[in-house]
Order: C-alpha cells, then sequence, then structure tokens
C-alpha cells in the first residue's frame, strides 16, 4: 500500500499568514493526489484535485502543486474559517490511501 | 441541491451484518463513481471502497476486501455497503461520496454525505 506522511500533523498560524502543508507519498503516484478541509463533526470538502486542480467553488487562496512523491497545499492568507483539519488522499493505486492529517489551529 | 444521505448504521454484535444505503439527488446519478469512506472516533479517514458508474469496477480496502459489498442501483439513485462479519474495529462513522469522475483513474470525492455511525459492539 502508498503510505502519505503530512508535515506537520500541528500547525499554529494566524489570520492573514500563508501556509504550507506537505504530504509524500512512499512511492510515486503522478499526479493522482486530493486535498480535502474537515471540521469537527462534518464530513469532509475536496479543495484540490488532480495535485493542482482548484475544486469549482473553493477560495483562489488554496492552491496545490507537486507531482510523483512530493506535493504541497499552500493558503496564501489565512482566514478565521480556515482553522480546521487538512487531509491528503491519493488515488493513483488500490487501495486509496489517506494522509494522517494536519490540524491547523489559532495561534 | 446536490446530495447524498446515508441510513442504516447502528449498534450491531460482532460477526452480525449490517447494510447501509445512500440515497443521492440532485445530479445525473450514473454519471458519477461513487466511494464509501469510514472515519473511526478520534481518527483519520480511511477509504473502503468504489464503484464505478455503471456498477461494473469495484474495489476494497484490504481490510475490508471479502466482508463488505458495494453496489448501486442507479435506477433507484441509491448506493449500498453490505457489511458482513462485522468486527470491533469497523467502528466508524460512515460516509458515502461522490467522485469527480464517473470510471477509474479517479479524481476525489467532491459531494459528501452528513455520515451514518456504525457501532460494533457486544
Amino acid at each position: 500500500d502508498i503510505q502519505l506522511t503530512q508535515s506537520p500533523s500541528f500547525l499554529s498560524a494566524s489570520v492573514g499568514d500563508r501556509v504550507t502543508i506537505t504530504c509524500r507519498a512512499s512511492q510515486g503516484i503522478s499526479s493522482y493526489l486530493a486535498w480535502y478541509q474537515q471540521k469537527p463533526g462534518k464530513a469532509p470538502k475536496l479543495l484540490i484535485y488532480a495535485a493542482s486542480t482548484l475544486q469549482s467553488g473553493v477560495p483562489s487562496r488554496f492552491s496545490g502543486s507537486g507531482s510523483g512523491t512530493e506535493f504541497t497545499l499552500t493558503i496564501s492568507s489565512l482566514q478565521p474559517e480556515d482553522f480546521a483539519t487538512y487531509c491528503c488522499q491519493q488515488l493513483n493505486s488500490y487501495p486509496y490511501t489517506f494522509g494522517q492529517g494536519t490540524k491547523l489551529q489559532i495561534k | 441541491q446536490v446530495q447524498l444521505v446515508e441510513s442504516g448504521g447502528g449498534v450491531v454484535q460482532p460477526g452480525r451484518s449490517l447494510r447501509l444505503s445512500c440515497a443521492a439527488s440532485g445530479f445525473t446519478f450514473n454519471n458519477y463513481a461513487l466511494h464509501w469512506v469510514r472515519q473511526a472516533p478520534g481518527k483519520g479517514l480511511e477509504w473502503v471502497a468504489v464503484i464505478s458508474n455503471d456498477g461494473s469496477n469495484k474495489y476494497y480496502a484490504d481490510s475490508v476486501r471479502g466482508r463488505f459489498t458495494i453496489s448501486r442501483d442507479n435506477s433507484k439513485n441509491t448506493l449500498y455497503l453490505q457489511m458482513n462479519s462485522l468486527r470491533a474495529e469497523d467502528t466508524a462513522v460512515y460516509y458515502c461520496a461522490r467522485d469527480v469522475v464517473a470510471r477509474p483513474p479517479y479524481s476525489g470525492m467532491d459531494v459528501w454525505g452528513q455520515g451514518t455511525t456504525v457501532t460494533v459492539s457486544s
């Protein structure tokens, strides 16, 4: 199975900050990577798919990049509603796997 | 509006069976693949299974293969997950989710249900 490792696992930041979350795959996954945002008690929300394609309706302050084994999710200017847990998922090969998550907290 | 609504969760004893349903509305059901994803209490997301738009392609996580069966009825706009030989470690919130595309290679899940809770306990 392909393992996805996110870093950091916890991140403290302030409104207006630029933050980057990294997702590393244990083997190459081309660009078959998605990013999700999840808030407590809620279903995940798709932010990015195909590594860098912004899902419709998602603010442009979110962006994704990378291919192969290293990927990043960047939030250019944090807003209060962005404090949540972020998770990557690979869809290159079965079984599809998720990263362990990055909890973004208010500093 | 575009919506997925899960049902069928509950408390079940180890070794027993349960069938989850996911009713879709607001979009052309047979144009999209569908997934089941679960989340154990306090844990991360775990992908469970996927089925293509016409039901011809199905794939499962190792942890459920041979025990769980994903299926769909395109005439009823409904997705199912038949869960047999349930174990304590299957305890989780189960989400159904729509993929961005209809067939492999899949891209990501853009519409999610609210989740249904399955508790496996004696």
